[in-house]
C-alpha cells in the first residue's frame, strides 16, 4: 500500500515569493500527479509526470524516481495561487492514492 | 475545453434513503472513477470502471455502493441505504489511456 506524505501541511507566504511543496511516497509508481483544489472544492489537474521535470507557466514539477520524491514549485507567487495543492500517485492500475494536501496562502 | 460534469452539486438525503450521483465524463475518455472526500480529510479512491465493468474498488466500496454506465454517456454512483458517515464530497473523474484524470466539481452529499 502506497503512503503519500506532503510537506508542509500549511504554507503562508508573501506575494512574489518562490514556493516549494514536497511530496514523498513509499512504493514504486507509474505516475505522480499534482492537483489543485480551490475553496469551493473543485479539483484541477496541474501535472502528471513519471520522470524529470515539467513546466507550465509559473508552475514547475519535478520528480526523483530513485528517491521517491517530487516537488512542486511556484515562481513569482500571487494571491490567486492560494489553494490546496495535492500530490497523488498511481501504481500500475490507474487509481490514485492522495496525499493530505498543502494549504497555500499567498498574502498581497 | 471539455469538462466532466456532475449533478447535483449538493444532495441532502435522509439516512437510509437511496441516492444516485450522476456524472457525464469527457466523451472520448475510457476510464472512469469515483472518489470521495470527507470534510477535512484526504481524497479517497472508491472505484474505477473500464470497458463497462469495475476494474478496481477500495474497501470503502462495499455492497451498499454500485456504479453504472447506463447509456454510454452517463456514469452513476448509487448508494443503496445511506449512513451518516457517507456524508462527503464525491468526485467523478475520467481519463484517456495514460493521461491525467479530469475531475468534476463534485457533489456534496449531506446525510441527515
Amino acid at each position: 500500500k502506497n503512503e503519500v506524505e506532503q510537506s508542509p501541511q500549511n504554507l503562508t507566504a508573501q506575494e512574489g515569493e518562490f514556493i516549494t511543496i514536497n511530496c514523498s511516497y513509499s512504493v514504486g509508481i507509474s505516475a505522480l500527479h499534482w492537483l489543485q483544489q480551490h475553496p469551493g472544492g473543485g479539483i484541477v489537474s496541474l501535472f502528471m509526470l513519471s520522470s524529470g521535470k515539467k513546466k507550465h507557466g509559473r508552475l514547475i514539477a519535478t520528480i526523483n524516481i530513485q528517491e521517491k520524491h517530487s516537488s512542486l514549485h511556484i515562481t513569482a507567487s500571487h494571491p490567486r495561487d492560494s489553494a490546496v495543492y495535492i500530490c497523488a500517485v498511481a501504481s500500475g492500475a490507474q487509481k490514485l492514492v492522495f496525499g493530505q494536501g498543502t494549504r497555500l496562502t499567498i498574502n498581497p | 475545453e471539455p469538462e466532466v460534469t456532475q449533478t447535483p452539486s449538493h444532495q441532502v438525503t435522509q439516512m437510509g434513503q437511496e441516492v444516485i450521483l450522476r456524472c457525464v465524463p469527457i466523451s472520448n475518455h475510457l476510464y472512469f472513477y469515483w472518489y470521495r472526500q470527507i470534510l477535512g480529510q484526504k481524497v479517497e479512491f472508491l472505484v474505477s470502471f473500464y470497458n463497462n465493468e469495475i476494474s478496481e474498488k477500495s474497501e470503502i466500496f462495499d455492497d451498499q455502493f454500485s456504479v453504472e454506465r447506463p447509456d454510454g454517456s452517463n456514469f452513476t454512483l448509487k448508494i443503496r441505504s445511506t449512513k451518516l458517515e457517507d456524508s462527503a464530497m464525491y468526485f467523478c473523474a475520467s481519463s484517456g489511456d495514460i493521461q491525467p484524470q479530469h475531475f468534476g466539481d463534485g457533489t456534496r452529499l449531506s446525510i441527515l
